[in-house]
């Protein structure tokens, strides 16, 4: 089964309001990623968050980590038509291959 | 620069035919990996690379699936005797450290 998993699956809002997606985990971690895949090709890097962190900004971003839930949460504040997309978080598994763990992903639709 | 390249962008095949799939990952990344992606499903992992050598095939899903790496740049996947099950997006990354840059994928089609 996947590492990690996304939710909710979809999400639509309108344009300027905020997105949350959250993403669980099973094992421990050295650190966990958020991903976005437009039009079902590659996927850009957003932002990575260590297990020691908390909390990370990145311009319109937030990605928030509390491993004793193991959960992960990615704002997107003030969203914009561009920010249509899939979105998947990462893991790294601690003790593993240097490899990512995918979850299924949310898809975020931006109703202008 | 230049970022991670995948040819071809598209493929069909008729199904017991092998394809080679390949990818140009960024200059000095050590580390490259291949994932594949179903219909909007999430990303499989297939194989991943350290420099030359693959220390994780464990996504490989059957031996007709194999993959290489020469001079610590180029990977190649290869599947042999395709199946329509094996019709997805392929997609490589490589990778400095944690960050993983993607190419666009190739889509492959087995008829």
């Amino acid at each position: 089964s996947q590492q990690g998993e996304e939710d909710p699956q979809a999400l639509s809002i309108q344009e300027g309001e905020n997105a949350t997606m959250n993403c669980s985990y099973k094992t421990s971690i050295n650190n966990l990623q958020w991903y976005r895949q437009n039009s079902g090709r590659g996927l850009v890097h957003l932002i990575l968050i260590r297990s020691n962190e908390r909390e990370k900004h990145s311009g319109r971003l937030r990605v928030t980590l509390d491993t004793s839930k193991k959960s992960s949460s990615l704002l997107i504040t003030a969203s914009r038509a561009a920010d249509t997309a899939s979105y998947f978080c990462a893991t790294d598994v601690r003790g593993g291959a240097q490899k990512l763990v995918f979850g299924q992903g949310t898809r975020l639709t931006i109703n202008p | 620069g230049a970022g991670v390249s995948q040819s071809p962008s598209n493929k069909v095949t008729e199904k017991g035919k092998d394809v080679e799939l390949r990818c140009d990952p960024i200059s000095g990344h050590t580390a490259l990996y291949w994932y594949r992606q179903s219909l909007g499903q999430g990303l499989e992992f297939l194989i991943y690379f350290q420099g030359n050598s693959a220390p994780d095939k464990s996504g490989l899903p059957s031996d007709r699936f194999s993959a290489e790496r020469t001079g610590g740049s180029v990977s190649t996947l290869t599947i042999q005797r395709t199946q329509q099950e094996d019709s997805a997006v392929y997609l490589c990354a490589s990778s400095p450290n944690y960050e993983q840059y993607f190419g666009p994928g190739t889509r492959l089609t087995v008829t």
